[in-house]
């Protein structure tokens, strides 16, 4: 089925570990974007990709790394985890006129 | 700066009664409106999105919402409730379908 896969949905880290997040889609759109969600907080940009072989900083970015693979995949990586990154990650991506779609997201805990 | 404020977290409904759900904005241009629907375990789904024209629109599952100027809000307005509308609702601000800025939510629970 078209859509935007994550992987994994869920993982724990301990502090001061390392790791990535994947994100595919399979839609052809352009722009790519790695959100977290947290409670009271709705979601919060981290980073985007307006389109590939760009990524500029959100509303969060401290902590985190991204790359735009290719036109399909967009990776965030946290290089060394802390408490405060236990969240709901969620990658979206759209196109003009067509809309956002999401993925399922992952549940990330850091102890 | 582009901002949403939902000033509800939480609003409880019975089967059947109205909903309304509040959203107020900032930003500097005019920006493209939304309103997101987030079952449990679940990413987020769009029911409408506003830009011009008509005050009034309609989205999906019974939902619409108004879009008025003078006030900068986007209210989300459903006029009979079923239990399945339990689940969070965002509203959200940017340009056409890119980099969006989400309010906090509002969770919705409905009650028999």
């Amino acid at each position: 089925n078209a859509g935007v896969t994550q992987t994994p949905k869920f993982q724990v880290l301990k502090t001061g570990q390392s790791m990535t997040l994947q994100c595919a889609q399979d839609m052809n759109h352009n722009s790519m974007y790695w959100y977290r969600q947290d409670p009271g907080m709705g979601l919060r940009l981290i980073y985007y990709s307006a389109s590939e072989g760009t990524t500029d900083k959100g509303e969060v970015p401290n902590g985190y790394n991204v790359s735009r693979l290719n036109k399909r995949e967009f990776s965030l990586r946290l290089e060394s985890a802390a408490p405060s990154q236990t969240s709901v990650y969620f990658c979206a991506s759209s196109e003009v006129g067509v809309g956002y779609t999401f993925g399922s997201g992952t549940r990330l805990t850091v102890v | 700066a582009q901002s949403v404020t939902q000033p509800d977290i939480h609003i409880t409904v019975s089967e059947g009664a109205s909903l309304e759900l509040r959203c107020n904005y900032s930003y500097g241009a005019t920006p493209y409106l939304f309103w997101y629907v987030q079952s449990p375990g679940q990413g987020l789904q769009l029911l409408l999105k506003y830009f011009s024209g008509d005050t009034l629109v309609q989205g999906i599952k019974g939902f619409e919402a108004e879009f008025k100027r003078s006030q900068s809000s986007f209210n989300l307005r459903k006029p009979s409730v079923h239990w399945s509308d339990a689940a969070e609702y965002f509203c959200a601000v940017g340009l056409d379908d890119y980099k969006l800025s989400f309010g906090a939510g509002t969770t919705v629970t409905v009650r028999a």
